[in-house]
Formats: structure tokens, C-alpha cells, sequence
């Protein structure tokens, strides 16, 4: 069956340092990922969008890669800030799919 | 730009009650989702609307969940009658133009606890 797999754990980092989240897929061909933010008691917002023919996306301090061999993206926030702490949810969708599927997500706390 | 308005916030009903959630997209978008998500879990897709007719509900529990949009503009979801596995958050989102690829924009969302 078609699952996705984010960190099963919450992860803790310290400010500064670089915060790297896993999202894992299985049973997807997915044309395109997506990853959000999710802030308590608030809707995901878009953060970052990453094609199959793409290895790499920067936006700023956020890196997404997608390696469709390891059915994997990494999701990583370069010199991370108390700020940064949320939750983090990957969605797909395959290329005929009008829907996007998301993880159940990973919840990021950046210490300071 | 304002963004997507949901309503009311917050609900506690009992079970075998119903509920409606009201929805008002960001202005001109013309495909409007419902999401259901349950604590712990990522949203899942309820129903999809292109303007004012469905285009995926597959996994919408049909006896009880409903939803409308009429105009193509505000929408509303029900529940009738509810049971405890429906408390959950009920996000709404939009989109420009339902492509795929195409940035969802989502409301703070209505959370549900039936008793």
C-alpha cells in the first residue's frame, strides 16, 4: 500500500545549528513534493515545492532534495532559529493525481 | 490578501449530533478543498470543489459527511450525525486554478471534539 513517513520522532536541535528532516515514500511516483509549516492551532502554509527532474531547491535558509531512486526528500533549515519550531509536513502527488497526500508530519523545536 | 476564513473555531457537540463548518476562499480561487485532521496525523483530503462542482470526493464518508458550493464561492461541510472518531481539525484550503503543483492556501481550521 502507498505510504508516507516522516521522523517518527519529534526532533530537538540547538539554535544555530541545522535542523534535517526526513520524509519517505513508498508505492508513489510522485511528479512533484511539497513541504508546509504547521504552527499550533493554525492551517499548513506552503514553504517549499520540488520537481522528480530536480535534485535541489533553496529558498533562503530551507534546502529540499528529492531523490526518486531512495524514494526520499530531506528537508533541511540551515542556521536554525527558536522561530523555526513547528511542525513540518511533506505531501505528494503523483502526476495524474489532483490530490496532494501529506505525512503525519515532524514536530521541530529549535532550542536556544 | 486576505486569506482563507473559517468558521466557528472551536465546537463541542455530543455524538449522534450535527455540525456545519462554513468556509469563505481567498477571492478568484476557484478550487476550494476540505481536509480532516486528526491529532498526530497530516491532513487528509475530504472533498475537492472546481468552482461550484465536485471533483474528488472518494474519500468522504458519504452517510454522514456533506458538503456544498454553492456559486462556487463559500462552502459548508456537515456532519449528521456525528460520531467520537470525527473530533479532528477541519481545514479548509484553496487554490488559484486546482492544477496540480499549484500552492494550497489553507484557513486556521475548525476544531471538533464530540463527547
Amino acid at each position: 500500500s502507498q505510504k508516507i513517513e516522516q521522523n517518527s520522532e519529534a526532533l530537538n536541535i540547538q539554535e544555530g545549528k541545522t535542523a534535517t528532516l526526513t520524509c519517505n515514500y513508498t508505492n508513489y511516483s510522485p511528479a512533484y513534493l511539497q513541504w508546509y509549516r504547521q504552527d499550533p492551532g493554525r492551517g499548513p502554509v506552503f514553504l517549499l515545492l520540488i520537481r522528480e527532474n530536480e535534485k535541489e531547491k533553496r529558498k533562503e535558509r530551507l534546502k529540499v532534495t528529492f531523490d526518486t531512486t531512495l524514494k526520499q526528500s530531506l528537508f533541511h533549515i540551515t542556521a536554525s532559529q527558536p522561530a523555526d519550531s513547528a511542525t513540518y509536513l511533506c505531501a505528494l502527488a503523483s502526476g495524474s493525481a489532483r490530490q496532494l497526500t501529506f505525512g503525519s508530519g515532524t514536530q521541530l523545536t529549535v532550542l536556544p | 490578501e486576505a486569506g482563507v476564513a473559517q468558521s466557528p473555531r472551536y465546537k463541542i457537540i455530543e455524538k449522534r449530533q450535527s455540525v456545519a463548518f462554513w468556509c469563505n476562499p481567498i477571492s478568484g480561487h476557484a478550487t476550494l478543498y476540505w481536509y480532516q485532521q486528526i491529532l498526530g496525523q497530516g491532513p487528509k483530503l475530504l472533498i475537492q470543489f472546481q468552482n461550484n462542482g465536485v471533483v474528488d470526493d472518494s474519500q468522504l464518508p458519504k452517510d454522514r459527511f456533506s458538503a456544498e458550493r454553492l456559486k462556487g464561492v463559500d462552502s459548508t461541510l456537515k456532519i449528521q450525525p456525528a460520531k467520537l472518531e470525527d473530533s479532528a481539525v477541519y481545514l479548509c484550503a484553496s487554490s488559484m486554478t486546482g492544477v496540480p503543483m499549484e500552492t494550497q492556501y489553507f484557513g486556521p481550521g475548525t476544531r471538533l471534539l464530540v463527547l
